[in-house]
């Protein structure tokens, strides 16, 4: 079985700061590792993927993971924020074989200030 | 491409009444999900289709819930009689075939207010 924990349920942090949301999993086999984001009123996006290869991983609208297998962390991070940036992001795993359903963190809301 | 398609967007209901949420997936995406987004929670799979056929219903409360996916394309969710704790945003994912390296594409959902 799996599952995954966000610690932070919300993070505010002011706009042009950077910000790093936690994510940790446990898992008994091999998982993949998403994030992604809700924006209010819509569903979710991808925002980046790790399969496999090198552990530091970039995606959309300049954010950017590293897993950690030590430390069974999947950490999303973004250098400089902006207003758009205000949303729910959600950590997710999935088995690399067998059913692939996703299981998803609880979400960390991020509210960036002006 | 056109991405999934969800209606209702809103719907609010009493107690014990019926309701049935509807899903058109991407073309060509032969496998589809329905979750259950409890507000302050993060989604919970309730069933996964592949083609028409049910792969994965284990979470799904069937004395309660029931879906279906005709001809392998759009998708019907219903809930019958709903309970307060249903109250929850229902989101249509689909995938190419399943493997997950690929990333699901989800729908807006529908939000369900049971009163």
């Amino acid at each position: 079985a799996q599952s995954v924990t966000q610690l932070d349920s919300q993070v505010p942090v002011f706009e042009e700061a950077p910000v790093e949301l936690r994510c940790n999993y446990s898992s008994s086999v091999s998982v993949y590792l998403f994030w992604y984001v809700q924006y209010p009123n819509q569903g979710l996006q991808l925002l980046l993927k790790y399969l496999s290869g090198s552990t530091l991983v970039k995606g959309i609208n300049g954010f950017e993971a590293e897993f950690n297998k030590s430390q069974t962390s999947f950490h999303l991070r973004k250098p400089s924020v902006h207003i758009s940036d205000t949303a729910e992001y959600f950590c997710a795993v999935s088995p690399t074989s067998g059913t692939y359903k996703y299981i998803f963190g609880t979400g960390t809301r991020l509210k960036v200030l002006a | 491409e056109a991405g999934v398609a969800q209606s209702p967007r809103y719907k609010i209901i009493e107690k014990r009444q019926s309701v049935a949420f509807w899903c058109n997936p991407i073309s060509g995406h032969a496998t589809l999900y329905w979750y259950q987004q409890i507000l302050g929670q993060g989604p919970k799979l309730l069933i996964q289709f592949q083609n028409n056929g049910v792969v994965d219903d284990s979470q799904l409360p069937k004395d309660r819930f029931s879906a279906e996916r005709l001809k392998g394309v759009d998708s019907t969710l219903k809930i019958q009689p709903a309970k307060l704790e249903d109250s929850a945003v229902y989101l249509c994912a689909s995938s190419l075939d399943g493997s997950s390296n690929y990333g699901y594409t989800f729908g807006s959902g529908t939000r369900l207010t049971v009163v």
